[in-house]
């Protein structure tokens, strides 16, 4: 059965930093892409960041570009995101998704698993 | 503002079917046959519903389909029932630096 469980949510002050974890099982990890989607309290999805499979690829919304980082660890099967400068407008719970390649592409993906999600609160 | 225009809300009577509308431009669904849909519960992370505009990934009923003309994506869903009062999102490919790109939401009431 494929898990994704993510960790590290937190209320954390504006311009202050937090590490998103995603731990993931029942699958290959190491050959999906994985993404970040994030939702606000009572708003829509946005795709945060991607990585692919050898996270030789990245992909960032323009509004986390330069403040976030993705990354992964396909021994430990986890995924990661290092958030910097955060800002309340980050406030969201963050979802760890795994990418289901499109079949007529090599890199577009669509997120087919999605974790439970983690709070992340950005306020003084 | 997002980048794809749902509508708030639909509703229907269950055994009926309903169409949920997706609009975006050139960019992003008119170009590209990199569509799909989101199902989420309240509380609930979301699941894929449709991909690459008319699949259906395994495990997703039948019931659920989805298609696209021009500028706009549209997911039927037809013999409704309870179980599917949720919130519907579509997301697209888009040419801009940020690749994806999500709709606002439609809240399904099932009556």
């Amino acid at each position: 059965e494929v898990q994704l469980v993510e960790s590290g949510g937190d209320l954390v002050q504006p311009g202050g930093s937090l590490r998103l974890s995603c731990a993931a099982s029942g699958f290959t990890f190491s050959t999906y892409w994985m993404s970040w989607v994030r939702q606000a309290p009572g708003k829509g999805l946005e795709c945060v960041a991607n990585i692919r499979q050898d996270g030789s690829e990245k992909y960032y919304v323009d509004s986390v570009k330069g403040r976030f980082t993705i990354s992964r660890d396909n021994a430990k099967n986890s995924l990661y995101l290092q958030m910097n400068s955060l800002r309340a407008e980050d406030t969201a719970v963050y979802y760890c998704a795994r990418g289901l390649l499109s079949e007529s592409s090599n890199w577009y993906h669509y997120f087919d698993f999605w974790g439970q999600g983690t709070l992340v609160t950005v306020s003084s | 503002q997002s980048a794809l225009t749902q509508p708030a809300s639909v509703s229907g009577s269950p055994g009926q079917s309903i169409t949920i509308s997706c609009t975006g431009t050139r960019s992003d669904v008119g170009g590209y046959n990199y569509v799909s849909w989101y199902q989420q519960h309240p509380g609930k992370a979301p699941k894929l519903m449709i991909y690459d505009v008319t699949n259906r990934p395994s495990g997703v009923s039948n019931r659920f389909s989805g298609s696209k003309s021009g500028n706009t994506a549209s997911l039927t869903i037809s013999g409704l029932q309870a179980e599917d009062e949720a919130d519907y999102y579509c997301s697209s490919y888009t040419s801009s630096s940020s690749h994806w790109v999500f709709g606002g939401g439609t809240k399904l009431t099932v009556l």
